[in-house]
């Protein structure tokens, strides 16, 4: 499967903890993206970074959150003394860049906080 | 800021008939759209995109009609099968990478 990939799938923690998802972009897509999703709504941007580069970040990713792509391949994110507004679906997608710049979405990461 | 809106949250179709989801956007700067589909507990899928130097854009079983003078967008899906019910979400860039997505629309398929 050449697809996004995400681990893990689901992912329960008590408040305070703290958890790292992981994605695996398209081989040779450049960009990478994360984003939030809850129920009900429309994903929301967090981050994303061209290679190894982390370009832009929303003001949703508050100091708790941090994300990485050392080598420019797979990236982490990671979620520091977790709160229950956290609980979400957390969605990674990658892209080649321009000119086509259409993301392709992986199967998310659940995190429930309880 | 950009907003992305979507006209009804649901809506309902009977299998083989044509679907027109509708979308409105408020960024004059957006230069690309994308149409999105989501099934229960799964990532987005890409079903077509468009740019804003195009009016119209077909795929298998969808069209995409991009209207810049009125900020809108429409997904048209010919046939409608069950397998396309799900969540479908339009989403936008401006002059970032990010894509801004709306609440979405849910489309049921009646057999």
């Amino acid at each position: 499967d050449t697809g996004v990939s995400q681990n893990p799938r689901h992912k329960i923690t008590k408040r305070g903890q703290n958890v790292t998802f992981r994605c695996d972009p398209i081989s040779e897509h450049n960009r990478l993206y994360w984003y939030r999703q809850t129920l009900g709504q429309g994903p929301e941007f967090l981050t994303y970074f061209q290679n190894e580069a982390q370009l832009e970040k929303s003001r949703l990713l508050s100091d708790r959150f941090s994300a990485e792509r050392p080598k420019g391949s797979f990236s982490t994110l990671e979620i520091q003394r977790t709160e229950q507004g956290d609980s979400a679906m957390y969605l990674c997608a990658s892209s080649p860049g321009r000119p086509r710049d259409e993301q392709y979405f992986g199967p998310g990461t659940r995190l429930t906080v309880t | 800021g950009e907003s992305v809106g979507l006209h009804l949250p649901t809506l309902s179709v009977q299998e083989g008939d044509n679907s027109i989801i509708n979308c409105a956007y408020s960024n004059s700067a957006s230069d690309y759209f994308i149409w999105y589909k989501q099934e229960s507990g799964k990532g987005p899928q890409f079903i077509i995109d468009i740019r804003s130097n195009m009016d119209k854009r077909q795929g298998q079983r969808v069209t995409v009609l991009l209207n810049k003078t009125v900020k809108h967008l429409s997904l048209q899906i010919a046939a409608t099968q069950p397998g396309d019910s799900a969540v479908y979400f339009c989403a936008t860039t401006g002059t970032a990478s990010k894509l801004t997505f709306g609440t979405g629309t849910r489309l049921q398929v009646t057999l």
